[in-house]
């Protein structure tokens, strides 16, 4: 069974500084999607960043990116220039290339970020 | 346009009531999940309907039945609630005919709580 990883429960970060959230996991797979969601105290989630693991290049959304290791299944999240409304829980989440109507998401414990004024 | 909607967002009820959550999405969507966040805030699948049908259903108590009368809509019925139950209740949507890597999209959720 797949397995999502993630070790940090809390990280704080100085506004306007860099922070990387990890995330591993355990899959048998070799075709699936990994996912970063974020969750404010909204509770609504978001999307922030998506990548394939046929995809060498790492995905990029503005001040998000994430770094890749497939062979050592890691995805971490990278945020620069933090902002005070990147405050939130981060998801880590896995997600098999089935094209099917099984792919459910399965997701990490979350990484509560806090940014510093 | 709220793309996935949740009602209600908040339920406040006793132990032993039934009760239901509607979703619904106007994404045009052929799949539909129900996910829970528990107390520590892990997220975990319960449910996944495609075109009104039942594709999964994880290890979830039969207290718990979902209802797809189109494919646009997914409800939760919960019959005698319990203690456990609190939680918030995710509703998602996403296109799995010909997209592989489609997103799901989620709903604003409902925080359930039973007193």
């Amino acid at each position: 069974a797949q397995t999502v990883t993630q070790s940090q429960p809390e990280m704080s970060v100085q506004e306007a500084e860099t922070v990387t959230l990890s995330c591993t996991y355990d899959t048998s797979e070799s075709d699936y999607y990994l996912f970063w969601y974020k969750q404010p105290p909204s509770r609504q989630m978001i999307l922030v960043i998506r990548q394939e693991a046929y995809k060498q290049q790492n995905a990029t959304e503005n001040r998000f990116s994430v770094n890749f290791q497939k062979a050592a299944k890691s995805f971490s999240l990278k945020i620069s220039d933090s902002q005070l409304g990147d405050a939130a829980m981060y998801f880590c989440a896995y997600r098999r290339d089935y094209g099917g109507a099984t792919n459910k998401l399965i997701f990490g414990t979350g990484t509560l970020l806090a940014v510093q004024p | 346009d709220t793309a996935v909607s949740q009602t209600p967002k908040y339920l406040v009820t006793q132990m032993g009531n039934d009760k239901s959550i509607k979703c619904e999405q106007n994404l045009g969507h052929d799949t539909m999940y129900w996910y829970k966040q528990d107390s520590k805030k892990f997220l975990k699948i319960m449910f996944s309907y495609n075109n009104k049908e039942l594709i999964i259903n994880e290890t979830v108590p039969n207290r718990f039945s979902p209802k797809s009368p189109d494919k646009a809509h997914l409800n939760l019925h919960i019959n005698s609630l319990e203690l456990g139950d609190s939680a918030v209740y995710f509703c998602a949507s996403s296109q799995i005919q010909g997209l592989a890597g489609s997103e799901q999209y989620f709903g604003p959720g409902t925080r359930l709580t039973v007193t």
